[in-house]
């Protein structure tokens, strides 16, 4: 069974930076695209960024530019989000989630993970 | 950047109805197209890509179609475990993007 378990998120000040981690299991991570999806509470779903099988293509909203960096590693399984530079509105449960890849790039999203929920607040 | 716009954003219905959703894409995404379910305080399951072909194990009763810049998703007798949330997404080009959601509510 494919499962995917995030970690790392909490309360933090605006400014304050934070990582979050995605634990994988149950298919072979280093052929999968990975990515973050985060949702606003009561908000609809975002993109947040996408990096290739062997890390050698990242893609970001532009809202996130800069200031967050995806990373994995292959041998242990692992996805990454570290953020800098929080601002209140990135408050919003982060998803991990693997990527079906079209042609050899990214597809859809299946499956996802349960969820962290980040909060930026003073 | 690519906009999708889901209708209606909300709507009642009962056991056994057929139920349709739109999505539409400010752009040509040929059949680039993903559609989402999603429960309160769950994560989203995927239901159908490329427009139109079913994700294992999900109910018949789900169907979708469309291409360019019209998609729909269609529940053709709706049950009990299908009242939630239903997302549209694009993956023909970066940025990838969502619909706004709609809610299908008793």
């Amino acid at each position: 069974e494919v499962q995917l378990v995030e970690s790392g998120g909490g309360l933090v000040q605006p400014g304050g930076s934070l990582r979050l981690s995605c634990a994988a299991a149950g298919f072979t991570f280093s052929n999968y695209w990975m990515s973050w999806v985060r949702q606003a509470p009561g908000k609809g779903l975002e993109w947040v960024a996408n990096m290739k099988k062997d890390g050698s293509e990242k893609y970001y909203v532009d809202s996130v530019k800069g200031r967050f960096t995806i990373s994995r590693d292959n041998a242990r399984n692992s996805l990454f989000l570290q953020m800098n530079s929080l601002r209140v509105e990135d408050t919003a449960v982060y998803y991990c989630a693997r990527g079906i890849a079209v042609n050899g790039d990214f597809g859809w999203f299946d499956p996802w993970g349960q969820g962290t929920l980040v909060t930026v607040s003073s | 950047d690519i906009q999708m716009t889901q209708s209606p954003s909300s709507l009642s219905a009962s056991v056994g109805d057929r139920v349709t959703i739109t999505c539409r894409a400010s752009q040509d995404i040929s059949r680039y197209l993903a559609w989402f379910q999603q429960k309160p305080g769950k994560a989203p399951k995927s239901l159908i890509s490329a427009a139109s072909s079913l994700q294992s194990g999900v109910p018949s009763r789900f169907s979708g179609s469309g291409s360019g810049t019209y998609f729909t998703l269609t529940i053709s007798s709706l049950q009990p475990d299908d009242f939630a949330t239903y997302y549209c997404q694009q993956y023909n080009l970066y940025p990838l993007t969502f619909g706004g959601g709609t809610k299908v509510e008793i």
